[in-house]
C-alpha cells in the first residue's frame, strides 16, 4: 500500500544548526509530496511541495527535492531558529480522483534551543 | 489571509452520544476534507466531498460518520454513536481545486474526548 515513513523524534538542536528530517515514501504510482508543519495549539499549515520528481519545494529557508530514484523527500534547512520548534509531517498525495486524500507520516517533533 | 476555522476547539462528551463537528472552509474552496489524529499516531484521512457528495472515503468513515454542507459556508462532521476510540483531534481542511497537487489547507483542529 502507498505509506510515509519519517525519521522518529525528537529532533533536538541548537540555534543556527543543520536540521535533516528524513521522509522515504512507497507509492503505487507518481505520487505529490508535501512537508506541512504543525507549531504548538495550531492546525497544520503547508511549508513546502513537489510534484514531479527532481521538483525542490523550499519556503522559509526550508528545502526538499523529490528524488524519485531514492524515493525520498527529505527535509533541510541550514540554519535552525527557535521559532522552527514544531511537529513536522511528510505527506504524499496520489492521482486516483479529485479530492485526493493526504496520507501522513508519523510527524516528527523539532526543538530548537537557543 | 483566509483560514480555515472549527468549532469548538474542545468537546467532551459520553460515549454513545452524537457530536457534531463544524468547519468553515475557504469561502472560495469547492473540496473539503475531515481527518483525524489519534494521540500519538499519525493523521488520518477520513472522508473528502465535492459537488454535496462525498468523493473518496477511508476504512475509518464508516457508518457512524457522516458529513454534510447544510448550507453555502459550513462542513460537518456528525458522530452518531461516539465511542472511546473516536478521541482524538479532527481536522477539516479545504482546497480550491481536486486533485493530487493541490494544496489543501488546515484549520485548527477540534480536540475530542469520549468519555
Amino acid at each position: 500500500g502507498n505509506s510515509v515513513t519519517q525519521m522518529e523524534g525528537p529532533v533536538t538542536l541548537s540555534e543556527e544548526a543543520f536540521l535533516t528530517i528524513n521522509c522515504t515514501y512507497t507509492a503505487t504510482g507518481y505520487p505529490s509530496l508535501f512537508w506541512y508543519v504543525q507549531y504548538p495549539g495550531e492546525g497544520l499549515q503547508l511549508l513546502l511541495k513537489a510534484t514531479k520528481a527532481d521538483d525542490k519545494g523550499s519556503n522559509k529557508g526550508f528545502e526538499a527535492t523529490y528524488r524519485k530514484e531514492t524515493t525520498s523527500f527529505h527535509l533541510e534547512k541550514g540554519s535552525v531558529q527557535v521559532s522552527d520548534s514544531a511537529v513536522y509531517f511528510c505527506a504524499l498525495s496520489l492521482a486516483n480522483q479529485a479530492g485526493t486524500a493526504l496520507i501522513f507520516g508519523k510527524g516528527t517533533t523539532l526543538s530548537v534551543s537557543s | 489571509e483566509p483560514e480555515v476555522t472549527q468549532t469548538p476547539s474542545h468537546q467532551v462528551t459520553q460515549m454513545g452520544q452524537e457530536v457534531i463537528l463544524r468547519c468553515v472552509p475557504i469561502s472560495n474552496h469547492l473540496y473539503f476534507y475531515w481527518y483525524r489524529q489519534i494521540l500519538g499516531q499519525k493523521v488520518e484521512f477520513l472522508v473528502s466531498f465535492y459537488n454535496n457528495e462525498i468523493s473518496e472515503k477511508s476504512e475509518i468513515f464508516d457508518d457512524q460518520f457522516s458529513v454534510e454542507r447544510p448550507d453555502g459556508s459550513n462542513f460537518t462532521l456528525k458522530i452518531r454513536s461516539t465511542k472511546l476510540e473516536d478521541s482524538a483531534m479532527y481536522f477539516c481542511a479545504s482546497s480550491d481545486r481536486g486533485g493530487p497537487k493541490e494544496t489543501q489547507y488546515f484549520g485548527p483542529g477540534t480536540r475530542l474526548l469520549v468519555l
